[in-house]
């Protein structure tokens, strides 16, 4: 069964660069989506960004001028990277896969375990 | 960006019970909605899309609908392993946005 593995340095110091690492096991990495979610400890859900395996990109506006995210299709690998970090992005990141369908459907399906990632000052 | 709103932000409830969740969208998305379960320090779990369509293995209890800006979340009975937050996600334009979620908790 396909596996989301995600990794990354967990403690960062303000204006560093976040990066962490997602690994696609067991299953086809080109068809779909691989989406960037954070939730930042006891609050919601906030959509990062995407790729797919020929490296088109879409992202959060919000986040956009900070945020770059990358593919590695060789490895079934894709990136997130977040410069210029602040206390306001400590979060629990997650990557998942984001399926789509022939009627336009585009879930969510499979996520990683998440990795904690706090920013000091 | 489509801005969601879900009822409420919390609520009690006792197994067996019947729940309702709603979610709003501030412009109309289709039915391009999906809900997902989160259990504490875990990872969301896609419960339904389509706004009513159940995702594969997730129990029959569960049920969605509504289309253009309103939908809805039911638990038809209750379980144990459904005291968790819930968030409804459209994905009917970038970018994709969540509710802010609601907690079950129990009664």
């Amino acid at each position: 069964q396909v596996q989301l593995q995600q990794w990354g340095a967990g403690l960062l110091k303000s204006s560093e660069t976040l990066s962490l690492t997602c690994a696609v096991y067991g299953g086809s990495f080109s068809g779909y989506y691989w989406s960037w979610i954070r939730q930042p400890p006891g609050q919601g859900l906030e959509w990062i960004g995407e790729i797919n395996h020929s490296g088109s990109t879409n992202y959060n506006p919000s986040l956009k001028s900070r945020v770059t995210i990358s593919v590695e299709t060789s490895k079934n690998q894709f990136s997130l990277k977040v410069s210029s970090v602040t206390a306001a992005d400590t979060a629990v990141y997650y990557c998942a896969r984001d399926y789509g369908d022939y009627s336009g459907n585009w879930y969510l399906d499979l996520w990683g375990r998440g990795t904690l990632v706090t920013v000091s000052s | 960006a489509i801005r969601m709103t879900q009822s409420p932000a919390s609520f009690s409830a006792s197994t067996g019970d019947r729940v309702t969740i709603t979610c709003r969208a501030s412009q109309g998305i289709s039915s391009y909605l999906a809900w997902y379960q989160q259990r504490p320090g875990k990872a969301p779990k896609l419960l339904i899309y389509a706004a009513s369509t159940l995702q594969s293995g997730v129990p029959s209890r569960f049920s969605g609908s509504g289309s253009g800006t309103d939908f809805t979340l039911t638990i038809s009975c209750l379980q144990s392993e459904d005291f968790a937050t819930y968030y409804c996600q459209q994905y009917y334009s970038y970018p994709r946005t969540f509710g802010q979620g609601t907690k079950v908790e129990i009664k």
